[in-house]
Formats: C-alpha cells, sequence, structure tokens
C-alpha cells in the first residue's frame, strides 16, 4: 500500500527567509499529487497539483511555488515567506486505478513564519 | 468555495450513534458526496462516498437524501477515537475536493 512522506514535520522560519517542504510517496507509481494549506481552524485550501512529472497546477496565486522533478516527489517552495504563510501544509495524492476513488494525505508539516 | 453546508459543532456521548448531517443543495447528477474526517494534527483521512444510494462500511454509513440535496453521516457507535472535525464534500470526482470548515465531532466519555 502506499506511504506518503513529509519533510520536516515542524518548522519555524523568519519572514522573508526561503522555504522547501517535500512529499515523497512510497507503494505507487505515477499518482495525482497535491499540496494544500490549512490555517488555524480553517478547511484545508488546495494550493498546487500535479498529474505528471513537470506538470504543476496552480489553484490560488500567492507567493509559493511547487515542482515535481521525479514520479514520486512534489516540492513546494517559497523565495521570501510571508506572516500568511504560517499554516499546516499536507501533501495528498491519488493512486490511478484504485476502485476506490480516494486521496490519501500525508501526516503535514506545521511551518511557523515569524 | 465550499458548496455544501455543515454544523460548525456537534457532541455526543461515547457508545451512542451519531448522525452528523450536511446539505448539498447545488449538488449537480455527477456529484458525488465525499467524507473525510481529520484527526486533532493530522491529515485528514477518507471515511465514506456515495451517489444515489445509501453506502455502508467498516466506518460508518451514509444515507442520502432521495432529491440528493442534503446526506447524513452515521457513526453507529461513537468512540472517543471518532472525535475529529468531519468534512462532507460534493464533486465529481476525488480529483477536486473543496474542504470547507467541516463539523467538530466531540465525544464525551
Amino acid at each position: 500500500s502506499q506511504t506518503i512522506h513529509q519533510w520536516p514535520a515542524t518548522l519555524v522560519q523568519p519572514v522573508g527567509s526561503p522555504l522547501s517542504l517535500e512529499c515523497t510517496v512510497e507503494g505507487t507509481s505515477n499518482p495525482n499529487l497535491y499540496w494544500y494549506r490549512q490555517a488555524a481552524g480553517r478547511g484545508l485550501q488546495l494550493l498546487f497539483y500535479s498529474v505528471g512529472i513537470g506538470q504543476i497546477s496552480s489553484e490560488v496565486p500567492q507567493n509559493l511555488s511547487a515542482s515535481r522533478p521525479q514520479d514520486r516527489q512534489f516540492i513546494l517552495s517559497s523565495k521570501k515567506l510571508l506572516l500568511s504563510d504560517s499554516g499546516f501544509y499536507l501533501c495528498a495524492c491519488i493512486i490511478p486505478g484504485l476502485a476506490r476513488n480516494e486521496q490519501f494525505f500525508g501526516p503535514g508539516t506545521r511551518l511557523t513564519v515569524l | 468555495d465550499a458548496k455544501t453546508t455543515q454544523p460548525n459543532s456537534m457532541e455526543s456521548n461515547e457508545e451512542e450513534p451519531v448522525h452528523l448531517p450536511c446539505n448539498h443543495s447545488t449538488i449537480s447528477g455527477t456529484d458525488y458526496i465525499h467524507w473525510y474526517r481529520q484527526l486533532p494534527s493530522q491529515g485528514p483521512e477518507y471515511v465514506i462516498h456515495g451517489l444515489t444510494s445509501n453506502v455502508n462500511n467498516r466506518m460508518a454509513s451514509l444515507a442520502i437524501a432521495e432529491d440528493r440535496k442534503s446526506s447524513t453521516l452515521i457513526l453507529h457507535r461513537a468512540t472517543l477515537r471518532d472525535a475529529a472535525v468531519y468534512y462532507c464534500i460534493q464533486s465529481g470526482s476525488a480529483r477536486q475536493l473543496t474542504f470547507g470548515s467541516g463539523t467538530q465531532l466531540t465525544v464525551l466519555p
């Protein structure tokens, strides 16, 4: 079965610093991959999704970017963090061909921007 | 924006059934109703989904109104581990899920 890893688990960064969050998936090939952000006490906001290597779709304009350099690797980046970038970042995937159509979520990265 | 409406919070006693309502009055004929739940400090997990007929699995049951404008997630015997935020989502595919604020379920011992 698939496993989603996210690194790091927690992160505290100053405003204006760069960011790189990594998501890797094991146990499947060619997954659809997603990045979500969850602000405190709120629902999940879809940031990016990818259907294949190098294919990224952005859902909201912002100072974040995403890349998919390998089939099972999804990276979320920023050149300069804002206070409003604080939140719980979740990576998710959909397994192609699975009978039950569901998104599987990773454990998340909690980012605090000071 | 989320297209479904759920109560912000609900309480239940342990080992009693819980009925979590959801309104989705704008649902189209091809939209499924998906339910996910999120335990504290974890990512959401799939609970159940359905189109028209009621659905059962090991976690819960989903009762869908005949006009499909509302549905109810049923936990048959709530446990303390069921305390979570429950999200009801209408979507044509799991590829596009819009999470609202959900219902915070508190289970009382």
